[in-house]
């Protein structure tokens, strides 16, 4: 049973309009979200994170949102440029998991058109 | 900058063969990690090592074993290589237990098993 899902497997976004990647968990013991994007053929990079203490954080273009109640999370890209164009991983780690492990989402396909 | 390094960018092995990937971080990190990633299935953990010599399985183990000898190098075996192995493997670290740190990824191995 996945822990963390994405709904969405793909998004299409017109070039500097809004992108808003949807996330959702369902064990109550996750207490750090993250966000990573990737390339293909080159390994995820970190892109933003947040604390189950604050519903929002932001840095630059890129806001991470955290509803804990619903146990959703989203990320929005503002304005959304082609270079976003990648996939994104949702991940959730938390205390009981050794090692900071990290339970990933099955991505979501973000593809920004000029 | 934190740079894991995997040793092979591709590789070809035949079924039943014994496959060892190797990856290497430089940053003195306690948590090793060993990722597959499917399309739609996102990251799926392996297994992780939080110390030399310790590890733990992840989610799915079955086919693989690990070795942490060095602080810096955690490897992944394939005992007998079947075409179902045929993913991409990705390396991460992260630094210590218990704290919100995000984990670092290296390039990924494009493993083929014919």
């Amino acid at each position: 049973d996945q822990q963390v899902k994405q709904n969405s497997p793909s998004l299409s976004v017109q070039e500097g309009r809004i992108s808003i990647l949807n996330c959702d968990y369902t064990n109550s013991m996750f207490d750090y979200f993250l966000w990573y994007k990737k390339y293909p053929a080159e390994g995820p990079t970190f892109l933003i994170s947040i604390s189950s203490i604050k519903d929002k954080n932001e840095d630059g273009r890129f806001t991470v949102f955290l509803n804990k109640s619903a146990k959703h999370l989203s990320l929005h890209i503002v304005p959304s440029q082609p270079g976003d164009s990648a996939v994104y991983f949702c991940a959730a780690s938390g205390w009981g998991r050794a090692g900071n492990m990290l339970t990933f989402g099955g991505g979501t396909r973000l593809m920004v058109k000029p | 900058d934190v740079k894991v390094t995997q040793s092979s960018r591709y590789l070809v092995k035949r079924t039943g063969e014994k496959v060892f990937l190797e990856c290497v971080q430089d940053m003195d990190h306690e948590n090793m990690f060993w990722y597959r990633q499917d399309p739609g299935l996102g990251l799926r953990l392996i297994y992780f090592s939080y110390d030399v010599k310790m590890k733990e399985k992840g989610d799915i183990p079955e086919g693989y074993s690990v070795s942490r000898e060095k602080k810096e190098r955690f490897s992944l075996i394939l005992e007998s290589a079947s075409t179902n192995q045929t993913s991409m493997y990705l390396c991460a670290s992260s630094a210590q237990q218990g704290a919100n740190t995000e984990a670092f990824f290296g390039q990924g191995t494009r493993l083929t098993v014919v």
